[in-house]
Formats: structure tokens, C-alpha cells, sequence
């Protein structure tokens, strides 16, 4: 799987939005983008995920360049609620049967302030 | 749906003792794996599994071991505890099929202090 590489720590204010950014340079055709957070010491969860298309869902947006060497998650109105490591990972999808494959890195801890 | 459970929430055992972390699921998924995360790190993947009766190594298999007998269980054994091994372990179970691709739900963990 592709490595990437994420900043250690960012800060947003609260009601902005929280432009957090990813290196994957070396993405291949069939790897999916993947983010995840860590909320305090909780199981991780899932956001969002894209193969080359930008992606939306009610939690977050994800932009992927066209390229498809970097992406960046989007909290359009960031809360306290949302101060948590975000994980960017690179994977296969599920029909290559590498689905529970994924690798984590550090991350990104984001600090949401008032 | 309780979704992931896991159990115990905290152990401590001493060196070169056994035990069993248990993580079952409700949500018949097809893919489970176990992680452990140490203080300051992401999480390393230790052993995984497809289905039933299939498993395999990940990241950092050596001194765990697991089997799935079931669709729902999916435990993880300490055969004889280290120091290296204190960590958090975290279960996950993933969907592969209908539209939603790796989205993997992981359990609360287990904080296992190792003496």
C-alpha cells in the first residue's frame, strides 16, 4: 500500500472549516483514499473515503487532485467535538480481499479552539 | 445492534502469563482484524481474517495468536505475556459488499498493562 504523509498537528478556530492535507505521491490506480479519526483514547472512525472523485458525506468533504497525489479533508464547521488524530491511509478496495488491510500512520492531531 | 464489542476493557497480567482478548460482532461482516496502538503511535495491524475458518498474519503477529470459528467471534490469545505487548488493542469488522468499502468499525479496546 502506498505510504503517506500527513502534518503532525494543526489548530482551527471553532465554526471554520479544517483543511487537513495528505501526501500520497505514490498512489497507485487501484488504491482508495481513506480518513479516519481518533477521538481521545476511543476506537477509531470512519469519515469518508475516494478513489479519484471528490467525496462528500455528511460528516466531511474530500478533495483529490487530479493527479490523485494528494488530497485534503474538509470539516466544513469545525466543533470542539471534532478535536481528534485524522488518519489518511491508502488502500486497496475490498475486492482484491485486502479490505481489513489498513495501515495506519501518526497522523494529524487537530485542536479545535474557541 | 451493539455493533463491536470487546472484552475485558482493562487487564493487567505479569510476565509469562496467558490469556484470551475476546471481540465478537453483530453486524455479520465478513472481515475482522486486531490492532494494538502504543502510547503515541497509530495502530499496526496484527492478525486479520476473511471468513470463517481463514486467517493471516500482519503487521506484528509474533506472540498472538487467533482462529474464527465463527462469523461473530473473533478473539486474539497472549500466549506468554511480555512487556513489550502493554498496548491498547482495538477489534474492527469491516463490510466489503452493497456500496460501502472498507468502512471498518472498530471496538471501544482493551488496555492491557503487562508487569
Amino acid at each position: 500500500d502506498a505510504k503517506t504523509t500527513q502534518p503532525t498537528s494543526m489548530d482551527c478556530a471553532e465554526g471554520r472549516a479544517a483543511n487537513l492535507p495528505c501526501n500520497h505521491s505514490t498512489i497507485s490506480g487501484n488504491e482508495y483514499v481513506y480518513w479516519y479519526r481518533q477521538i481521545h483514547s476511543q476506537g477509531p472512525q470512519y469519515i469518508i473515503h475516494g478513489l479519484k472523485n471528490n467525496e462528500t458525506n455528511e460528516m466531511a468533504s474530500l478533495i483529490i487532485t487530479e493527479d490523485r497525489k494528494s488530497s485534503t479533508l474538509i470539516l466544513p464547521h469545525a466543533t470542539l467535538r471534532d478535536t481528534a488524530v485524522y488518519y489518511c491511509i491508502v488502500s486497496k478496495g475490498p475486492h482484491t480481499g485486502t479490505a481489513s488491510k489498513l495501515t495506519f500512520g501518526t497522523g494529524t492531531r487537530l485542536q479545535v479552539t474557541l | 445492534n451493539a455493533g463491536v464489542t470487546q472484552t475485558p476493557k482493562f487487564q493487567v497480567l505479569k510476565t509469562g502469563q496467558s490469556m484470551t482478548l475476546q471481540c465478537a460482532q453483530d453486524m455479520n461482516h465478513e472481515y475482522m482484524s486486531w490492532y494494538r496502538q502504543d502510547p503515541g503511535m497509530g495502530l499496526r495491524l496484527i492478525h486479520y481474517s476473511v471468513g470463517a475458518g481463514i486467517t493471516d498474519q500482519g503487521e506484528v503477529p509474533n506472540g498472538y495468536n487467533v482462529s474464527r470459528s465463527t462469523t461473530e467471534d473473533f478473539p486474539l490469545r497472549l500466549l506468554s505475556a511480555a512487556p513489550s505487548q502493554t498496548s491498547v488493542y482495538f477489534c474492527a469488522s469491516s463490510f466489503s459488499r452493497s456500496g460501502i468499502y472498507n468502512e471498518q468499525f472498530f471496538g471501544p479496546g482493551t488496555r492491557l498493562t503487562v508487569l
